[in-house]
């Protein structure tokens, strides 16, 4: 079956300090993959997605994250965080198919909380 | 250039009345998605739309969801009756491809609904 598992429900960290949220997927086949960000009362803004290439992908906001196929991860970093990320972070798979009609499948989500 | 436009923000209901949600999506984009987002879980896809046919209803509840984007441009989605488990967030998005090889996908701000 396929999933998306964002193992930390909640992460708290101080402005200035390097963040880490992490993303495994369960999928038949190298999905596509995706970083949204929500703020409260936002609709979600997309923050990076990895197609194929190099696996460490540059996003918006000075955001980074890395594919690792032996892993099935695509965990998303930021060496210095600021008290506007405080968010919630969601990590999403689509399929590559062809005919694929483009359906995303969002993990849980990780709030991030930023601490002065 | 305008985002993907929603209304209303908010809304509370009885269980068993009826409620509508409208949505906007930015001028030109073909696909369309309603997704319903419970607290504490990411978006699932509940309906999607190339132009104004439904390619994709497979997780929408047909007993009590409806949706209709009837001249291929806004988009209505209603529930008759609503259930205490419908209480979420509504969140509509459209994208200019239907691939999620090129498919970024604009939110709105979602609909807050609760069912008292």
């Amino acid at each position: 079956a396929q999933s998306v598992t964002q193992p930390d429900i909640h992460i708290t960290v101080s402005e200035g300090a390097s963040l880490e949220l992490r993303c495994n997927y369960s999928y038949g086949a190298t999905p596509y993959l995706f970083w949204y960000v929500q703020s409260p009362g936002q609709g979600l803004q997309l923050l990076l997605k990895y197609f194929s290439g190099d696996t460490l992908v540059q996003g918006i906001k000075g955001f980074e994250a890395e594919f690792k196929r032996s892993q099935s991860s695509f965990n998303l970093r930021k060496p210095s965080v600021h008290w506007s990320d405080a968010a919630e972070y969601f990590c999403a798979v689509g399929p590559k198919a062809t005919d694929s009609w483009g359906k995303l499948q969002f993990g849980a989500g990780t709030q991030v909380v930023v601490t002065p | 250039e305008a985002g993907v436009a929603q209304s209303p923000r908010y809304k509370i209901i009885e269980k068993r009345q009826s409620v509508a949600f409208w949505c906007n999506p930015i001028s030109g984009h073909a696909t369309l998605y309603w997704y319903q987002q419970i607290l504490g879980q990411g978006p699932k896809l509940l309906i999607q739309f190339q132009n104004n046919g439904v390619v994709d209803d497979s997780q929408l509840p047909k007993d009590r969801f409806s949706a209709e984007r009837l001249k291929g441009v806004d988009s209505t989605l209603k529930i008759q009756p609503a259930k205490l488990e419908d209480s979420a967030v509504y969140l509509c998005a459209s994208s200019l491809e239907r691939l999620a090889g090129t498919n970024e996908q604009f939110f709105g701000p979602g609909t807050r609904l609760t069912v008292l």
